[in-house]
């Protein structure tokens, strides 16, 4: 399974777009790039997942350029309650694994 | 309601004892997971099972055990073996498809404390 690299991380102000980038040089053809977001003490929550190009739900939009090396998370006017950590995996689908980093702190202040 | 629950929240052992943690789906999932997760870490892999009575060892499966006799039902046995149980423990599920499978949906855990 691709590795994958996120800041550790991230301050914004409510109302901001914030953008998270991960990077995974090593995807392979098959694979799929999804995000999730946990809150303390909670699950983590599927938040967006694509393949190339880019998706958007009614939550986040997900930016994946032409090499599929990286790929941006990208949140639209955040608010305090989008304070959570957020993972960027990588993997196929095929396995049913998936492997978590350490993700994203993201810190929303008023 | 559809989900996953997982029982208890919150458990105390004392050093020594095996204990069983409780995960169990209504989304008709064909599989299921177990993750510990320490303090600012990410998740890690304990077990995972496709199927009704099959499973594979995760990333760290030495001390623990889990048994899928039900396709709903996929408890944990964290036993006297594992060096360092007091963690956070979570289960989830997902379903299989025509692109391998979906997003993993979680339960929301259970903060085992072995003293």
């Amino acid at each position: 399974l691709a590795k994958t690299t996120q800041p550790i991380s991230m301050d914004s102000y409510e109302g901001q777009e914030v953008n998270i980038t991960c990077s995974h040089n090593n995807i392979a053809t098959n694979d799929y790039i999804t995000w999730y977001q946990q809150f303390p003490s909670q699950g983590p929550r599927f938040i967006i997942q694509g393949y190339k190009t880019k998706v958007t739900n009614e939550v986040a939009s997900l930016f994946i350029p032409a090499d599929r090396k990286s790929s941006t998370l990208s949140l639209p006017r955040v608010s305090l309650s989008d304070t959570a950590v957020y993972y960027c995996l990588v993997g196929d689908n095929q396995g049913g694994k998936l492997i978590f980093g350490q993700g994203t702190e993201l810190s929303v202040k008023p | 309601d559809g989900g996953i629950t997982q029982s208890p929240k919150y458990l105390f052992r004392k050093e020594g004892q095996n204990v069983t943690l409780s995960c169990e789906q209504n989304l008709n999932h064909d599989a299921m997971y177990w993750y510990r997760q320490d303090p600012g870490q990410g998740l890690r892999l304990i077990y995972y099972s496709q199927i009704v009575n099959d499973f594979q060892k995760g990333d760290i499966a030495e001390g623990y055990s889990v048994s899928r006799e039900k396709k709903e039902s996929f408890p944990l046995t964290v036993t006297s073996a594992q060096k360092n149980p007091t963690a956070f423990y979570l289960c989830a599920s997902s379903q299989a498809g025509d692109r391998g499978y979906y997003e993993q949906y979680f339960g929301p855990g259970t903060r085992l404390t072995v003293t």
